[in-house]
């Protein structure tokens, strides 16, 4: 069963720092990673998706990286923003069940002014 | 484009009643998901349609059911309904392919009193 771990579960910065969120999963046999962040009460917003074959993605100010062999994603957020106070939450999709999505339990992120 | 929408926002019922929420695909997309969303379980997958077959399956009960029309739009019911089905449901919609980006709707937050 695969299983997905966000470390830290909460973080708390100051503007203008970069940070890192952490994900991990115990099955590599994935077929991509995506990113989203989610506002209180709100739905998901997509940030990045990496297929399995990549190794990273870009998007402005974000970056996430995967290394499938040793099941683990990074989401790089350079130069934060208050805007940016979200929870951000990682998700795979396996090889043997396709667009089924296992999340993790998400990073709750306070970007303070 | 007109992102996911999903309707009713908000909806209380009582113990035993059923209910049905409702999810508009963006246009073209032919992939419909559901997830559940609790602060104790996370974010769990429910089934997924696809061309008005159902896809894929996650492991929720058979009080939980779905179906998908021509026009793509899909309908979700809980039958019998439980305090513990009190959450946030969300629908995703995506053009087909196991390998594409997931756009969430902005969820119908059910109470079950």
């Amino acid at each position: 069963k695969q299983e997905v771990t966000q470390i830290p579960a909460a973080l708390s910065v100051p503007e203008g720092e970069n940070l890192v969120l952490n994900c991990s999963f115990t099955d590599s046999a994935i077929y991509n990673l995506q990113w989203f962040r989610q506002d209180p009460g709100k739905g998901l917003t997509s940030l990045l998706l990496i297929q399995s074959s990549q190794r990273e993605q870009t998007s402005g100010r974000l970056n996430a990286s995967l290394d499938k062999s040793s099941g683990r994603s990074t989401l790089y957020i350079a130069a934060s923003q208050p805007g940016d106070s979200a929870t951000y939450l990682c998700a795979v999709s396996r090889e043997t069940s396709g667009s089924r999505l296992t999340f993790g339990e998400g990073t709750q992120l306070t970007v303070n002014p | 484009k007109a992102g996911v929408t999903q309707t009713p926002r908000y909806l209380i019922k009582t113990r035993g009643q059923q209910v049905t929420l409702s999810c508009s695909p963006i246009s073209g997309h032919r992939s419909v998901s559901w997830y559940q969303q609790t602060p104790g379980q996370g974010l769990q997958f429910l089934f997924e349609y696809f061309s008005e077959t159902q896809r894929n399956k996650g492991n929720f009960p058979g009080r939980f059911s779905g179906r998908q029309f021509s026009n793509s739009r899909s309908e979700m019911n809980v039958s019998t309904l439980e305090l513990g089905d009190s959450a946030l449901y969300l629908c995703a919609s995506m053009r087909g392919g196991s390998t594409d980006t997931q756009y969430f709707g902005p969820g119908t937050r059910l109470t079950v009193l």
